[in-house]
C-alpha cells in the first residue's frame, strides 16, 4: 500500500531554469494538495487539484508558478524561471473524496536554486 | 492576528513526563482538525484528527474546544521517540474548504 510518491527528492536549478515536481497520491485518493514549507516557515498551502482541475489555487504565486493533474500520470507543479527565494520544501499531500480530508504527505521535494 | 497559533516552545522534558500543547484558530467556522509531526526535514505525518467528543489514541489525547477555539494534544508517558515538531491544522472554510492551514509547530524534545 504505497503512500503518496514525489520525485524527484532533490532538485537543483540554475536561476532562470525551470522546475518541475512530480506528485503520485496514495491509492485511492482523487485529491491531491500542494504546500510549500520555506526554511524556517511554517507550512503553506498552494494548490488543490483533482483530475483534471484546478479547484483552489488561492495560495499559488500569481507568476512563474502552475500546477495541472492530468487524467493519466502525476500531478505536476511546474515552477519557471526560477529565482533563489523559490528554495523550498514543496510537499504533496493526497485525500480521499468526502471523509473529514485527512491529508496525507509525500516526502517532498527540496528544491535549491543556485 | 495569525489564523492558526501555537507556541513554539521548545518543550524539554523528561521520558515518562506528560505534555501539553495548545493551538488556537481564528475562524469559528472551521470544522476539520488535526495534529501532525514532523521530523526534522522531513514530512509531516498525520497523528490524528481532532473530533467535537475528543479521541484518544494509546498515549495521546486531543481535544476541540469550540467556545475557545483551540485544539490540544496531551502526550502521556512521554517516549524519546516522541521528539519532533507537532504541528496542528485547520481547515480553511473559505474557498474550497479542503485547503489546511498550519499552524508553525511546537518543538518537543524528551530528555532520557
Amino acid at each position: 500500500n504505497a503512500g503518496v510518491m514525489q520525485n524527484p527528492r532533490h532538485l537543483v536549478r540554475r536561476r532562470g531554469q525551470e522546475a518541475r515536481l512530480r506528485c503520485s497520491p496514495m491509492k485511492g485518493h482523487s485529491h491531491v494538495y500542494w504546500y510549500r514549507q520555506l526554511p524556517e516557515e511554517g507550512l503553506k498551502f498552494m494548490v488543490y487539484l483533482q483530475k483534471e482541475n484546478i479547484i483552489d489555487e488561492s495560495g499559488m504565486p500569481k507568476e512563474r508558478f502552475s500546477a495541472e493533474f492530468p487524467k493519466e500520470g502525476p500531478s505536476i507543479l511546474r515552477i519557471q524561471q526560477v529565482v533563489r527565494g523559490d528554495s523550498a520544501a514543496y510537499f504533496c499531500a493526497s485525500s480521499v473524496d468526502g471523509g473529514r480530508n485527512e491529508q496525507y504527505f509525500g516526502p517532498g521535494t527540496r528544491l535549491t536554486v543556485t | 492576528r495569525k489564523e492558526v497559533e501555537q507556541d513554539p516552545g521548545p518543550f524539554n522534558v523528561p521520558e515518562g513526563a506528560t505534555v501539553a500543547f495548545n493551538c488556537t484558530y481564528s475562524n469559528s467556522a472551521s470544522q476539520s482538525f488535526f495534529w501532525y509531526r514532523q521530523d526534522c526535514r522531513k514530512e509531516p505525518k498525520l497523528l490524528m484528527s481532532v473530533y467535537s467528543s475528543g479521541n484518544e489514541d494509546g498515549r495521546f489525547t486531543a481535544q476541540l474546544n469550540r467556545a475557545s477555539q483551540y485544539i490540544s494534544l496531551l502526550i502521556r508517558d512521554s517516549k524519546l521517540s516522541d521528539s519532533a515538531t507537532y504541528l496542528c491544522a485547520v481547515n480553511s472554510p473559505s474557498g474550497s474548504a479542503r485547503q489546511l492551514t498550519f499552524g508553525s509547530g511546537t518543538q518537543l524534545t524528551v530528555l532520557p
